[in-house]
């Protein structure tokens, strides 16, 4: 079975400075797709940002960007410029391939970041 | 689009109680998923349902059910409240029917069982 794990529970950032959070997993499979969700205090969860395994190249989407170390079943999120909005709760997510006409996800606990002006 | 949305915000009940909850997915999804979010545990997965079938399922009691109708709208249900059922429950919708599907959640419902 797949687990995802965040050993980071809470981390603070000074506004304009970059920050990472960190994510491991563990799973037997060779490709599956990992994401970051937002969820902001009160507010519905966004997707940040995806990577697909097979994909050597980390994802970046303007100020968010991933480290992602395959064989070390590492996956970390890296925020530069942290601005006020950034603060929230953010998930570590794994999913498996659509095998089967199906597939899963499977959450890691959070960690929330705290921006700090 | 309007977005996922869920009925009602926030719901008190007590132990042995039954609740109801219901999500409406973005127009043209046809997947949407449970999920429990708890303090500690993060998000964990309930079930799936894809054109009113459920097509994936979690490692929750049989007191959580769901189902689906036609016209893709999901209702979860929990039998005989427990006060550890108190937590956020999110649904999430999707086409479903492709390798990537990007999930979409709705503000969710907050449980409190008293």
């Amino acid at each position: 079975a797949q687990t995802v794990t965040q050993s980071q529970p809470e981390m603070s950032v000074q506004e304009a400075e970059t920050v990472t959070l960190s994510c491991t997993y563990d799973t037997s499979e060779s490709d599956y797709y990992l994401f970051w969700y937002k969820q902001p205090p009160s507010r519905q969860m966004i997707l940040v940002i995806r990577q697909e395994a097979y994909k050597q190249q980390n994802a970046t989407e303007n100020r968010f960007s991933v480290n992602f170390q395959k064989a070390a079943k590492s996956f970390s999120l890296k925020i530069s410029d942290s601005q006020l909005g950034d603060a929230a709760m953010y998930f570590c997510a794994y999913r498996t391939l659509y095998t089967s006409g199906t597939y899963k996800y499977i959450f890691g606990t959070g960690t929330r970041l705290k921006v700090l002006a | 689009k309007a977005g996922v949305t869920q009925t009602p915000r926030y719901l008190i009940k007590t132990r042995g109680q039954q609740v109801t909850l219901s999500c409406s997915p973005i127009s043209g999804h046809r997947s949407v998923s449970w999920y429990q979010q708890t303090p500690g545990q993060g998000l964990q997965f309930l079930f799936e349902y894809f054109s009113e079938t459920q097509r994936n399922k979690g490692n929750f009691p049989g007191r959580f059910s769901g189902r689906q109708f036609s016209n893709s709208r999901s209702e979860m249900n929990v039998s005989t409240l427990e006060l550890g059922d108190s937590a956020l429950y999110l649904c999430a919708s999707s086409p479903g029917t492709s390798e990537y599907n990007e999930q979409f959640f709705g503000p969710g419902t907050r449980l409190t069982v008293l």
